[in-house]
């Protein structure tokens, strides 16, 4: 079966430095890919789509990078604040349903100012 | 966009009672979808709703769940005999429903079964 992996220790990091977050995934080969954040009690909130044939999608200080071969996900974020720290989620399409997302368990992500 | 809403924002019931969850989309979102999520956990999927009707619902999902959403608007959750492992967030989400695209969710529901 279709497996996500994030990496469950969380990421510390001063401010103005750039997060980088992992997202691999086994056994199939999803159509797109989904980065979310959520914040402690909160829904995950939409960030970035990037499609199988896109290699990289960047939207203002968020880059994401999409490496079928490796089956990888590349999450980063420039210039890091305080306010950046969250869990971050990757989620894929289903591998029997492409409107069904099955997201990772996520990265927590500390900045410290 | 008002926004996903969902209601009640906390439920605590005893083992054994049954619990009903609503949410209402974004207006005009065709698809829905319930997630579940346990603590250091990514949400897990439920089922989902296209319009009125039900077009999957997890294999894990056990028999004491249940789903609706009438006329293609609101969706209730309803969950039989809480067990104390049905403790979690019940998150729901809405999309446009036209392809790919990003899930909005709401606040969620969160259930604690005693």
């Amino acid at each position: 079966s279709q497996k996500i992996e994030q990496n469950s220790e969380a990421l510390n990091i001063q401010e103005g430095k750039t997060a980088t977050l992992t997202c691999n995934y086994t056994n199939y080969s999803p159509a797109y890919l989904q980065w979310y954040r959520q914040d402690p009690g909160r829904g995950p909130v939409f960030l970035l789509l990037i499609r199988e044939n896109e290699k990289e999608k960047r939207k203002e200080r968020l880059k994401v990078t999409f490496d079928t071969t490796l089956k990888q996900s590349l999450f980063h974020i420039t210039a890091s604040q305080p306010a950046d720290s969250a869990t971050y989620l990757c989620a894929l399409d289903g591998v029997d349903s492409s409107y069904k997302l099955i997201f990772g368990s996520g990265t927590r992500l500390l900045v410290r100012p | 966009d008002t926004g996903v809403s969902q209601d009640p924002r906390h439920k605590i019931t005893k083992r054994g009672q049954n619990v009903t969850f609503r949410c209402d989309p974004i207006s005009e979102h065709n698809r829905l979808y319930w997630y579940r999520q346990t603590l250091g956990q990514g949400p897990e999927f439920l089922t989902y709703f296209q319009n009125e009707a039900q077009l999957e619902k997890s294999r894990l999902l056990s028999d004491r769940f249940s789903a609706e959403r009438p006329k293609g608007s609101f969706s209730t959750l309803e969950i039989q005999r809480t067990e104390q492992g049905d403790s979690a967030m019940y998150l729901c989400a809405s999309a446009r429903g036209t392809g790919l695209e990003k899930l909005f969710f709401g606040s969620g529901t969160q259930l604690s079964v005693l």
